[in-house]
């Protein structure tokens, strides 16, 4: 089992639409979790973090957290083609800053 | 001004070579990472540095060895160059070893021929 999940895709959605991302983690003692997004040829660039049960918004971007379910989403409202990109998860149980990643979901966003 | 800063972005060479990449980052983070992305995009994480103190290293064979001058610097030294080392190595650092986010940096494009 990998440590971290994630669909590979490619998940395409047409413009205007809602991106769902989702990731699941087998160390239950993650406490940290992210969303970085990587475009083709570039560095992985954080999106988001989030640290607690429940759902965290910033602009068009919403993650939420179920840590029972060992289960991190990250929601994209009106998606854009700009959005299109691979997303990585990532997790950490804070020891050392020791990053987990998973193998990324594409995301196609179709104007 | 770039927060995160890798030299070169692009390194082509031979097996069997020894090559050095660089990384600075001027966030006054005290904590900096290596990670290697392979052709299929996954990125693992090899070392890291907390206030020039290695705190991860990963399984990674003893070719590659990271150096930490000042918590502002770490460098990753490689050996031997082999053929499986061809991949996009990042640097990255965050406040803090824990929770903190990390910020990375362009990459390191290696090929070896």
């Amino acid at each position: 089992q990998k440590e971290v999940e994630q669909n590979s895709g490619p998940l395409s959605v047409p413009e205007g639409a809602i991106a769902s991302l989702n990731c699941t983690y087998s160390d239950r003692g993650s406490q940290s979790f992210f969303w970085y997004r990587q475009y083709s040829g570039k560095s992985p660039e954080l999106i988001m973090f989030i640290y607690s049960n429940g759902d965290k918004e910033d602009g068009r971007f919403t993650a939420q957290l179920n840590k029972a379910s060992q289960y991190v989403s990250l929601l994209i409202r009106d998606s854009q083609p700009s959005d299109s990109a691979t997303y990585l998860c990532a997790v950490t149980n804070n020891q050392g800053g020791k990053l987990i990643f998973g193998q990324g979901t594409e995301l196609s966003v179709k104007p | 001004d770039t927060a995160v800063s890798q030299t070169p972005k692009y390194l082509v060479t031979q097996m069997g070579n020894d090559k050095s990449i660089k990384c600075e980052q001027n966030l006054g983070h005290d904590t900096m990472y290596w990670y290697k992305q392979d052709s299929k995009k996954f990125l693992k994480i090899m070392f890291s540095y907390n206030n020039k103190e290695l705190i991860i290293n990963e399984t990674v064979p003893n070719r590659f060895s990271p150096k930490s001058p000042d918590k502002a610097h770490l460098n990753l030294h490689i050996n031997s160059l082999e053929l499986g080392d061809s991949a996009v190595y990042f640097c990255a650092s965050s406040l803090g070893s824990g929770s903190q986010p990390q910020h990375f940096g362009d990459g390191t494009r290696l090929s070896i021929l």
